[in-house]
């Protein structure tokens, strides 16, 4: 089972920043917290990942609460290509070889 | 940048054939992975490789083998195919611990196999 709980599906307006949560409670202190998202018929794609402190990168910013807890990401300013789902894994080998838990994921439909 | 790449990107097959879906990737990453997604379901790791000329089983491996005689290729092989197996396959590439230089590599995947069994 996926050690996350996030939103079944969400709306943003084009242009508007998107805020997607995040809750794992049950979150260890070695386990990074991924972000990835699909586009419909496409490859899962790699967005953002850390451990307790906030991250931004061209594509995203990833804010995790002071208890790591829970997590947000930030899309600044969403466009329709963002429309896709959005999963937040967390993952504690550092050897490499464990498998993504992907859960359902959080559905974020981009408005015009 | 052709990052990770696989072939074929569709297929039909029946009951019984068998086939190989290749994947390549142009990053020297050390470890790659095979997964395959159904309807409703998140992505299940079927097999990876840390490294050339190893393989390791994944959550779901019965029924494939694989193959890493190459850096950069990572091969999936069905055997005997059942319509079981019909679903999207996902190859996936990282970095190791030691080539990234910190933990936890992000996976790389490539757009998919999409199989049909028949």
């Amino acid at each position: 089972d996926a050690k996350t709980t996030q939103p079944t599906s969400m709306d943003c307006a084009e242009g508007r920043a998107a805020n997607l949560p995040c809750n794992h409670s049950t979150i260890s202190g070695n386990e990074y917290v991924y972000w990835y998202r699909q586009i419909h018929s496409q490859g899962p794609q790699y967005i953002i990942h850390g451990l307790k402190n906030n991250e931004t990168n061209e594509m995203a910013s990833l804010i995790i609460t002071e208890d790591r807890k829970s997590s947000t990401l930030i899309l600044p300013h969403a466009t329709l290509r963002d429309t896709a789902v959005y999963y937040c894994i967390v993952r504690g080998d550092s050897s490499g070889n464990t498998p993504l838990v992907f859960g359902k994921g959080t559905r974020l439909s981009v408005i015009a | 940048n052709a990052g990770v790449t696989q072939t074929p990107k569709f297929r039909v097959l029946k009951t019984g054939q068998s086939m190989t879906l290749l994947c390549a990737q142009d990053m020297n990453h050390e470890y790659m992975y095979w997964y395959r997604q159904d309807p409703g379901m998140g992505l299940r790791l079927i097999h990876y490789s840390v490294g050339e000329g190893t393989t390791a089983k994944g959550e779901v491996p019965d029924g494939y083998n694989v193959s890493r005689l190459k850096k950069q290729n990572f091969l999936l092989g069905l055997e005997s195919a059942a319509p079981s197996q019909t679903s999207v396959y996902f190859c996936a590439s990282s970095y190791s611990l030691g080539q990234g230089g910190h933990s936890n590599q992000p996976q790389h995947f490539g757009d998919g196999t999409r199989l049909s069994i028949l």
